[in-house]
């Protein structure tokens, strides 16, 4: 079965950085697209950043782009986050999700359980 | 950006009645349109996927129906678990948007 486990979340200082990894297993990592989508406390979804299967094409929300970049390790089934210049405003749960088809559907069909990014002084 | 609107913002449905969920693009996103359900401290769902597909192993009583800018979620007879809070989301252009939720909560 699909299984998607972030870690690398946690409290931080405003400005600083922290990079977040979510670990596949149970499909062929390599030919899916991966997404990040973030959900602040108490709000709602707000996708972030996603990489193409192969590392060809990625796309940042303007909220985070220049600041976060998104990558992949296909040989190890691991997507990344490196999240950089850190806000007040990026603290959020943030969700790694599979992409829901070969290609770029672009909607979610699996989620991990989501890490939590805290940034405060 | 396309700009995603739910309504309602919270729907109270007794259990076994039929709950009628909405979502308005302010733009046309022809059928690349989700449904995800959210329960409290847990990871959204897929539920529906090109506006009415329904994603694997949901139960019938969900369906999705519309295109263009007008979509709606139906839960034919509410169950228990099916009390949550549920976003569309357009995948027709960059940047992805979701909505902002309907809460369907117990009457």
């Amino acid at each position: 079965q699909v299984q998607l486990v972030e870690s690398g979340g946690g409290v931080v200082q405003p400005g600083r950085s922290l990079r977040l990894s979510c670990a596949a297993s149970g499909f062929t990592f390599s030919s899916y697209g991966m997404h990040w989508v973030r959900q602040a406390p108490g709000k709602g979804l707000e996708w972030v950043a996603v990489m193409s299967y192969d590392g060809s094409k990625r796309y940042y929300a303007e909220s985070v782009k220049g600041r976060f970049t998104i990558s992949r390790d296909n040989s190890k089934n691991t997507l990344y986050l490196q999240m950089n210049s850190l806000r007040a405003e990026d603290t959020a749960v943030y969700y790694c999700a599979k992409d829901g088809g070969l290609g770029l559907r672009r909607f979610f069909d699996y989620w991990g359980q989501g890490t939590l990014v805290t940034v405060s002084s | 950006e396309i700009v995603m609107t739910q309504s309602p913002a919270t729907l109270s449905v007794s259990p076994g009645e039929r709950a009628t969920l909405s979502c308005r693009a302010s733009q046309s996103v022809s059928s690349n349109l989700g449904w995800y359900q959210q329960k409290p401290g847990q990871a959204p769902r897929l539920l529906i996927y090109d506006a009415s597909t329904r994603a694997t192993g949901i139960p019938a009583r969900f369906s999705g129906s519309g295109s263009g800018t007008e979509f709606t979620l139906t839960i034919s007879s509410l169950q228990s678990e099916d009390f949550a809070v549920y976003y569309c989301q357009q995948y027709h252009n960059w940047p992805l948007t979701f909505g902002g939720g309907t809460k369907v909560e117990i009457k």
